[in-house]
């Protein structure tokens, strides 16, 4: 069965750093694009990057460019979102998700459940 | 950036009737790569159609998606119970994707 695996919650303080991780299983993931969403309480859905996991070419939304940095590790078939130093503002859902074709940049069939990240002192 | 613009914000109706949803998108979207994502409270997205009008695995076929450019359409031909959520467009034709802000369809 094809999945991708989130931590549920993180807790964070401002100013912390944050890695969070998003687990592939059942498909060749190096060859899927990966991207990331962001869903804020009561909010729509925003589109933060991709990665192709085969090369780690990489794009980022210019809303979360420089904010966010989008990594993958083939070796254990996980992608990462991680922040440097959190902000309030930063508390959300975030969601990774597949794209459907190999290789192509594609519509996101296979979501992972969201990690909700919580930033408070 | 493509801002996709969706309408209404909130349809209400009652089970077995149409629903039409619409994503307009501020530019011509690259070879239709328009996808809708139903989202459930508490739950991830799923997606519904890709292409503008192919219908993802396991969705049943009274959804169907149409358009073509900037225009953009969703219908759910008869509603069931199970179709009351939240829909997004998705536009991934740009080398930056986006998403529409959503058009929630609710119980009358």
């Amino acid at each position: 069965e094809v999945q991708l695996e989130q931590p549920g919650v993180e807790v964070k303080k401002p100013g912390e750093s944050l890695k969070i991780s998003c687990k592939a299983s059942g498909y060749r993931f190096v060859s899927y694009w990966i991207g990331w969403v962001r869903q804020t309480p009561g909010k729509g859905l925003e589109w933060m990057g991709i990665i192709y996991p085969g090369d780690s070419e990489t794009r980022y939304s210019p809303a979360f460019q420089g904010n966010v940095t989008i990594s993958a590790d083939k070796s254990i078939a996980t992608a990462y979102l991680q922040w440097s130093s959190l902000k309030a503002s930063d508390t959300a859902m975030y969601f990774c998700a597949r794209g459907s074709s190999p290789v192509l940049d594609d519509a996101f069939d296979i979501w992972g459940q969201g990690t909700t990240v919580i930033v408070s002192s | 950036e493509i801002v996709l613009t969706q309408s209404p914000g909130t349809l209400s109706l009652s089970p077995g009737e149409r629903a039409s949803l619409s994503c307009r998108a501020s530019q011509s979207v690259n070879s239709n790569y328009l996808a809708w994502y139903q989202q459930k409270p508490g739950q991830a997205p799923r997606l519904v159609i890709f292409g503008a009008s192919s219908r993802a695995t396991g969705i049943p076929n009274r959804f169907s998606g149409s358009g073509s450019g900037t225009d953009f359409t969703l219908t759910i031909s008869r509603l069931e119970p199970e179709d009351f959520a939240v829909y997004y467009c998705h536009q991934y034709g740009a080398s930056l994707h986006t998403f529409g802000q959503g058009t929630k369809v609710e119980i009358k």
